[in-house]
């Protein structure tokens, strides 16, 4: 079975623009997480969708938005990018949500903001 | 206080010796902690979970809670050269929604 996939794998911007992050979760996972990595620090969460609504957001600003389709994909939008998005964002699958559920992740995109 | 603590490393262990990483947590109310493991350059990979206070063994490796004392660790047995990563402990803090928070990692080298 195929693990999580997440599109582009390297993306490079520059200040000011717009982007979107694709994920598409392990098959019949319901719940995909958004975290942001940057270098020497461990992921932060950014938001949680189940079910197609979301769970939970983490502490980013408005700037970042998400959204989980039908078939249980994702897309991570940012608008307006600064130099401090630079990082590697990080899709996280898993069954559900819960208190006990495991999380996946797939290989990450690699964003540049310049 | 941060919300998961680690110290950052590097640990460096001879290779066959035991590796022990340890991590602290803040919130009491946690009930499940994670041992992810990263390579350079790449996305975590979750190597185990632990729910219950005590010791869990798969292979290798055993992670080891103590919900008293809001510890977690992970020993890794007759290490290996491809032990070496940053592992990454995590803990669910679950309200409404699995928000799992990461600590910034331990840098492990395994030593020939």
């Amino acid at each position: 079975d195929a693990g999580v996939t997440q599109s582009p794998t390297h993306l490079i911007k520059t200040r000011g623009q717009h982007v979107t992050l694709r994920c598409s979760p392990i098959s019949g996972h319901k719940s995909v997480s958004w975290y942001q990595q940057v270098l020497g620090q461990g992921p932060q969460f950014i938001f949680q969708y189940y079910e197609k609504e979301e769970r939970g957001r983490g502490n980013f600003p408005d700037r970042f938005s998400a959204r989980q389709f039908p078939n249980y994909s994702s897309e991570l939008n940012v608008n307006a990018l600064l130099l401090g998005d630079s990082a590697l964002y990080l899709c996280a699958s898993s069954l559900i949500t819960s208190d006990y559920n495991e999380q996946f992740f797939g290989p990450g995109t690699r964003l540049t903001v310049l | 206080q941060k919300e998961v603590e680690q110290n950052s490393g590097p640990l460096s262990v001879p290779e066959g010796a035991i590796a022990s990483l340890n991590c602290t947590y803040s919130d009491r109310g946690s009930q499940s902690f994670f041992w992810y493991r990263q390579y350079s350059g790449k996305s975590p990979e979750l190597i185990m979970s632990i729910y219950s206070n005590g010791d869990k063994e798969d292979g290798r490796f055993t992670a080891q809670l103590n919900k008293a004392s809001q510890y977690v660790s992970l020993l890794i047995r007759d290490s290996q050269p491809s032990d070496s990563a940053t592992y990454l402990c995590a803990v669910n803090r679950y309200s409404s929604a699995s928000k799992i928070i990461f600590g910034s990692g331990t840098r492990l080298s395994i030593r020939p």
